[in-house]
Order: C-alpha cells, then sequence, then structure tokens
C-alpha cells in the first residue's frame, strides 16, 4: 500500500532563511507527487506536482521540489522564507488512485 | 474559472443525527473525492465520485455515503453522526485521467456533540 512519510512535525525558521521539508514515500510504481500548503481554518492550495520528466519542480510562491527517486524522496524547498509563508504543509502521493497524505509539517517563521 | 466550494462552513451536531455536506466542482471537472481531515492529521480519503457512480472507497463505514449529480456537484451524507466524526471535511475536484490534480474547497468543519 501507498504510504507518504514526513519526518518533520514542526519546524521554525526565522525570516529570510531557507526552508526545506522533508517527504519519503513509498509505491511500487513511479508515483504522481504532490505538496499542498494549508492555512489555520482553511482547505488545501497545490504548491506544486511531479508527474514524470525533470526531476526539479517549480511551484507557486517562490517553492520548489526534488524527485530523488534513489531516496524515495520528493522534498520541498524555498530559498527565502516569508513571514506568510507559516502554515501546515502536506506531502501527499497518487496516480490513478486517492491521494495518500502525509501527517504534515507545521511551518513557523519566527523574526 | 469558480474554484471548488462546500457548503456549510461550519456546523454543529448531536451524536446520532445525520448530516449533508455539498460540494461544487471546478468548472470543466468531472470527478469528486471526498476527505475527512482529524485536527492535527493529515487528510484520509473517504470515497470518489466519477459519472454518478462511486468510483473507489477508502475504510469508512457505510454510513458515510455520497452522492454525484448530472452536473458533477456532490454531496456527503453521514448517519448516526459519532463523536469522532468530528472533522474537517475536504472536497477535492479533478478530471478523470492519469495523475489527475485534485483541487480542493475549503472545507466544512462538522463538530458532534
Amino acid at each position: 500500500a501507498q504510504s507518504v512519510t514526513q519526518p518533520d512535525i514542526h519546524i521554525t525558521v526565522s525570516e529570510g532563511a531557507s526552508l526545506e521539508l522533508r517527504c519519503n514515500y513509498s509505491y511500487g510504481a513511479t508515483p504522481y507527487l504532490f505538496w499542498y500548503v494549508q492555512s489555520p481554518g482553511q482547505g488545501l492550495q497545490l504548491l506544486l506536482k511531479y508527474f514524470s520528466g525533470d526531476t526539479l519542480v517549480q511551484g507557486i510562491k517562490g517553492f520548489e521540489a526534488e524527485f530523488k527517486r534513489s531516496q524515495s524522496s520528493f522534498n520541498l524547498r524555498k530559498p527565502s522564507v516569508h513571514w506568510s509563508d507559516a502554515a501546515e504543509y502536506f506531502c501527499a502521493s497518487g496516480g490513478n488512485t486517492p491521494l495518500v497524505f502525509g501527517k504534515g509539517t507545521r511551518l513557523s517563521v519566527i523574526a | 474559472e469558480t474554484g471548488v466550494t462546500q457548503s456549510p462552513t461550519h456546523l454543529i451536531k448531536t451524536r446520532g443525527q445525520q448530516v449533508t455536506l455539498r460540494c461544487s466542482s471546478q468548472s470543466g471537472h468531472n470527478t469528486v473525492s471526498w476527505y475527512q481531515q482529524a485536527l492535527g492529521q493529515g487528510p484520509q480519503f473517504i470515497f470518489q465520485y466519477y459519472r454518478e457512480e462511486e468510483n473507489g472507497r477508502g475504510n469508512f463505514p457505510p454510513r458515510f455515503s455520497g452522492l454525484q449529480f448530472p452536473n458533477y456537484s456532490s454531496e456527503l451524507n453521514v448517519n448516526a453522526l459519532e463523536l469522532d466524526d468530528s472533522a474537517l471535511y475536504l472536497c477535492a475536484s479533478s478530471v478523470t485521467g492519469a495523475g489527475e490534480t485534485q483541487y480542493f474547497g475549503p472545507g466544512t468543519r462538522l463538530l458532534v456533540l
């Protein structure tokens, strides 16, 4: 069965610092991978997705993610974090199947 | 282009009651999926509807049921509510095909007392 693991429950970074959120997946074939962001009390907004091809994908709000098959990872990165990036981030896998989500990583941004 | 909308935004029910949640798909989308997100957890797949038929179901009991209408909008019905049904219920719409991307609505927060 598919599974997605986000090892970090909560991360705190300073505004302007770089960010990397980790995601590991378990799937028999090459999965479709997604990152979503959820602000408090809100639904999920799609940041980016990987289906195939170039393993470095660009998303909205300055985020990018890199697919590494050898490590079964799809980590999310941002070079300079803004206070408005504070939210919950979810990694998900799919592929002609329902989305399977990780438990999320809560990002706090300090001045 | 209208995004995914859900109603109501918040709902309070008592144990044993029934509830209906509604979702309007994004324009051009023919598939609707429902997810339950408990506090502090990631969303869990409930079921998916395509062409008005259930097209996959997660590990949820039969008291969770749904409908999809010809205009691709959808309802989630939950009978005999239990306290553990308290959660954010998310609807996502997509276009069926390989690797379809799901776009989520704002959710309905249900509290069962």
